[in-house]
């Protein structure tokens, strides 16, 4: 596609619930790259997939998450036992190489609250 | 551990105004900054990305300069118009491959 596409754009949920949100990359780009911003705060990093597989994991809160990437393609975030605190957009972004030096397109998002 | 700030945090100013943004970050080992525009519930939009070789970028109205001895880059929008108001982010990019954002600057341009 032209750019990174997200969904859905809203999920709303019942805490304790499981969600999923898709992240579709640029074709042809081999990074894809996950963030989480809450209200008023800039972006966090949550994962990272060269490929297939997950480069760095490092920023993922804990266990109740977890990101596939099977095909090198689509990505999926997975979230557990969702929790109020778990509220926040999911930004995803992808670049071409995933070189330090190359520039990340971001999708438009996913706003997830959890009541 | 790598810290970006942005100052101010909010500012308004009347259009046709030109207006400088302030991005500071605390380790100098970086590969390229880059500035965002953020529209309200929106994704990010990249404005312009600086190598750490280079000193500024310019896109139309825009320019953006990168010192990254004293960690510093301003993003400069010139003539502003309300069609700027939107959320302002800076990002840095280290050897761990990751964008590190500050908080933003929100901007608001009053007709």
């Amino acid at each position: 596609g032209a750019g990174v596409s997200q969904t859905p754009s809203n999920k709303v949920t019942e805490k304790g619930k499981y969600v999923e949100l898709r992240c579709d990359p640029i074709s042809g780009h081999t990074a894809l790259y996950w963030y989480r911003q809450s209200l008023g705060q800039g972006p966090e990093f949550l994962i990272y997939f060269q490929g297939t597989g997950a480069a760095d994991d490092s920023g993922l809160p804990n266990d109740r998450f977890f990101a596939v990437r099977p095909e090198g393609s689509v990505s999926t975030l997975k979230i557990q036992r969702t929790e109020r605190g778990d509220s926040a957009v999911y930004l995803c972004a992808s670049s071409s190489n995933g070189g330090m030096r190359d520039e990340q397109f971001f999708g438009p998002g996913t706003r997830l609250t959890v009541l | 551990k790598q810290e970006v700030t942005q100052i101010p945090a909010a500012l308004s100013v009347p259009e046709g105004e030109n207006l400088v943004l302030n991005c500071s970050f605390t380790d100098s080992a970086i590969y390229n900054l880059q500035w965002f525009r953020q529209d309200p519930g929106k994704g990010l939009t990249s404005l312009l990305l600086i190598q750490s070789s280079q000193r500024e970028q310019t896109s139309g109205r825009l320019n953006a300069s990168l010192d990254k001895s004293s960690g510093r880059s301003t993003l400069y929008i010139a003539a502003s118009q309300p069609g700027d108001s939107a959320t302002y982010l800076c990002a840095v990019i280290g050897a761990t491959n990751k964008l590190i954002f500050g908080t933003g600057t929100l901007l608001a341009v009053q007709p």
